[in-house]
């Protein structure tokens, strides 16, 4: 079968670091996606990981171990407008959109 | 503004009267998809279609249609909807493989449409 686990929730305070993490076991493997949503509104890409490694861009970064099945996004210097809920997503195949989310962490930014 | 819209936002229907959730990309994006978004199941795929003419299921396209006649354009259809396809439904696109990366591993989402089936 095809499953994404991640943490149903995580809460922290601004200015701190958190790490949401994502394990998989899926059919197929080409890449980890991370997307955050907020409340009411559509998701929005932050990065994506195709190699072992870390990815960094700006407070965010990813982090993608393909002989663990497992990934996670790092958000430092939290802010309030962080709060959101973050879904990992693996591609499946190397053509098209063959993607499965996971179930998603909301994230909960306190001041 | 690139972007990918989808109608109507908001749609409440009646069980097994047909209807269509429309979705256009502005981007000349190749590949187009359709979610469903349930509280606790995160986003579900129901169908992807990688250009024209081509489409293949997702992980639950049972009581879906789907047509891609041309490259803007992927409506979905419910033929007879049910109240279990009640849901947050979101279209996404992407750029081709042939694209720089991570071109075609970015989805751009639509804002959703919100469907209830009475």
């Amino acid at each position: 079968g095809q499953s994404l686990e991640q943490p149903s929730e995580v809460t922290a305070v601004e200015g701190a670091i958190v790490q949401i993490n994502c394990t998989y076991q899926t059919s197929g493997f080409y890449g980890l996606s991370w997307y955050q949503q907020h409340d009411g509104g559509a998701p929005t890409f932050l990065s994506y990981n195709a190699l072992d490694g870390l990815e960094e861009t700006g407070r965010f970064s990813s982090f993608l171990s393909r002989s663990d099945s497992y990934g996670y996004l790092l958000l430092q210097e939290l802010q309030m407008k962080d709060s959101a809920s973050y879904f990992c997503a693996v591609k499946r195949d190397n053509y098209g959109q063959n993607f499965v989310f996971g179930p998603g962490t909301r994230l909960s930014v306190l001041p | 503004e690139a972007q990918v819209t989808q109608n109507p936002r908001y749609l409440i229907t009646v069980t097994g009267k047909k209807l269509t959730v429309t979705c256009s990309q502005n981007m000349n994006h190749e590949y187009m998809s359709w979610y469903r978004q349930d509280p606790g199941l995160g986003l579900r795929q129901i169908y992807y279609s990688m250009n024209v003419e081509v489409t293949d299921k997702g992980d639950v396209p049972e009581g879906y249609k789907v047509s891609r006649k041309e490259k803007r354009n992927f409506p979905l259809i419910l033929e007879s909807p049910s109240p279990n396809q009640t849901s947050l439904y979101f279209c996404a696109s992407s750029l081709g493989e042939g694209s720089t990366p991570p071109g075609a591993n970015v989805l751009t989402f639509g804002a959703g449409s919100r469907l209830t089936v009475l």
